[in-house]
């Protein structure tokens, strides 16, 4: 089963608040990605995160490596409506391959 | 650049038969991972393979098995569908089997009436 515990499950914002989403493990990850998910579609990668204490942008998304290599964080600032689908953590070991771990997922919904 | 095509997008089947599910990764990735994605358990890894050898294998039955071609090109086949077995079906591209991004397809819906 799943390893991620992500938070929270789902939130409901105004358009152009900041939304701040975070993944937590009991377990050391060596990747952390990001991905969002629309209905009807497979997730598409936001940001990919590779060393411990690394913060990286991908225009208003923000995420950043846990120095514990066990925890990671993704932030989306001012949003606007077409932000709303699931968003999705994920973390591969060091000796997995290309597997991938994924949280539960955040549903987000911003009201215009 | 293409993206990560999977076929088909949907696909209605009856219990006790078996399905093929394709996935052509991005021209030059040699990985392809599947996982099964259910609104109860999220998204699950199946396998993964790379140059055409199963590297990695999650927690499923031995209903579901794939396999890797040359190409790169990978399939996936579930024997004797189970009605638990409706889920999507989504096929990850790498570069290789180490430290590299996941690139996914839109998936296969698969429902099993």
């Amino acid at each position: 089963g799943q390893q991620l515990n992500q938070s929270p499950q789902s939130m409901f914002i105004q358009e152009g608040e900041d939304v701040s989403m975070n993944c937590t493990s009991s377990s050391i990850f060596n990747t952390w990605l990001w991905y969002k998910q629309e209905p009807g579609e497979g997730p598409v990668l936001l940001i990919a995160l590779y060393k411990a204490g690394e913060l990286t942008s991908n225009g208003r998304l923000t995420a950043q490596f846990g120095i514990t290599r066990k925890d990671s964080f993704l932030n989306i600032s001012a949003s606007i409506p077409s932000d709303v689908g699931i968003y999705f953590c994920a973390g591969r070991k060091e000796t997995s391959g290309s597997r991938l771990t994924f949280g539960e997922g955040t549903q987000l919904t911003v009201n215009p | 650049k293409a993206g990560v095509t999977q076929t088909p997008r949907y696909l209605i089947k009856t219990r006790g038969q078996q399905v093929t599910l394709s996935c052509s990764p991005i021209s030059g990735h040699r990985s392809v991972s599947w996982y099964q994605q259910t609104p109860g358990q999220g998204l699950q890894f199946l396998f993964e393979y790379f140059s055409e050898t199963q590297r990695n294998k999650g927690n499923f039955p031995g209903r579901f098995s794939g396999r890797q071609f040359s190409n790169s090109r990978s399939e996936m086949n579930v024997s004797t569908l189970e009605l638990g077995d409706s889920a999507l079906y989504l096929c990850a591209s790498s570069l290789d089997n180490t430290n590299t991004e996941a690139f996914f397809g839109q998936g296969t819906r698969l429902t099993v009436v």
